[in-house]
């Protein structure tokens, strides 16, 4: 069981927006700002979306947007596009001795 | 280009060793924090082990403390993994991430697969 809670699967269409949610705890979403979302087509290494809860590396589409409220944190990737099929995963900074926590990922299909 | 490339994964009993290796280019690998994270088989992702870019501190999940030493050679720009008493469960593709600062990784190497099996 992962640490941070995300649903197993999401699709939308083309164009369309869809949410990734990760509901986490006091111990780690709901303590620092500190909450990362990776991309991960089959086969592949992850890559990094979003970091520090809302900021995007270079180099990333601003389609992609992410958001915090209390113990879940959001991943938003508005007008889909069939690239954008893959599984995400959020993670976050911890108080526990294990520094960082991630969510057991969600698969996102583009119909 | 930043590049990753980890090597050294491979085929081992229980109880045994594996050491990985991560070859860093592309940045100034003594400047950074590191990180393995691991993938089992058609599983999500697992934070392994930080370290520091001076090396002097280290971070561990707590299911491999004891057995799994984090380290680096900044005058080689290489991270390592050495892995010992390794169980059934340790069997996933490992990743070298860099690290931005303790809490995210932003660059990935493609991965080395350690499978522990009898």
């Amino acid at each position: 069981q992962s640490a941070l809670t995300q649903p197993a699967s999401v699709s939308g269409s083309p164009g369309q927006s869809i949410t990734i949610s990760c509901t986490g705890t006091t111990s780690d979403v709901g303590a620092y700002n500190f909450v990362s979302w990776y991309q991960q087509p089959p086969g592949k290494a992850p890559k990094l979306m979003i970091y520090d809860v809302s900021n995007r590396p270079s180099g990333v589409s601003n389609r992609f947007s992410g958001s915090k409220s209390g113990n879940t944190a959001s991943l938003t990737i508005s007008g889909l596009q069939a690239e954008d099929e893959a599984d995400y995963y959020c993670s976050s900074y911890t108080t526990s001795t294990t520094k960082v926590v991630f969510g057991g990922g969600t698969k996102l299909t583009v119909l | 280009e930043v590049q990753l490339v980890e090597s050294g994964g491979g085929l081992v009993q229980p109880g045994g060793s594996l050491r990985l290796s991560c070859l860093a280019s592309g940045f100034t690998f003594s400047t950074y924090n590191m990180n393995w994270v691991r993938q089992a088989p058609g599983k999500g992702l697992e934070w392994v082990s930080y370290i520091t870019s001076s090396s002097t501190t280290t971070y561990y999940t707590d299911s491999v403390k004891g057995r799994f030493t984090i380290s680096r050679d900044n005058a080689k720009n290489s991270l390592y993994l050495q892995m010992n008493s390794l169980r059934d469960e340790d069997t996933a593709v490992y990743y070298c991430a860099r690290g931005v600062g303790a809490r995210a990784f932003d660059y990935w190497g493609q991965g080395t697969l350690v499978t522990v099996s009898s």
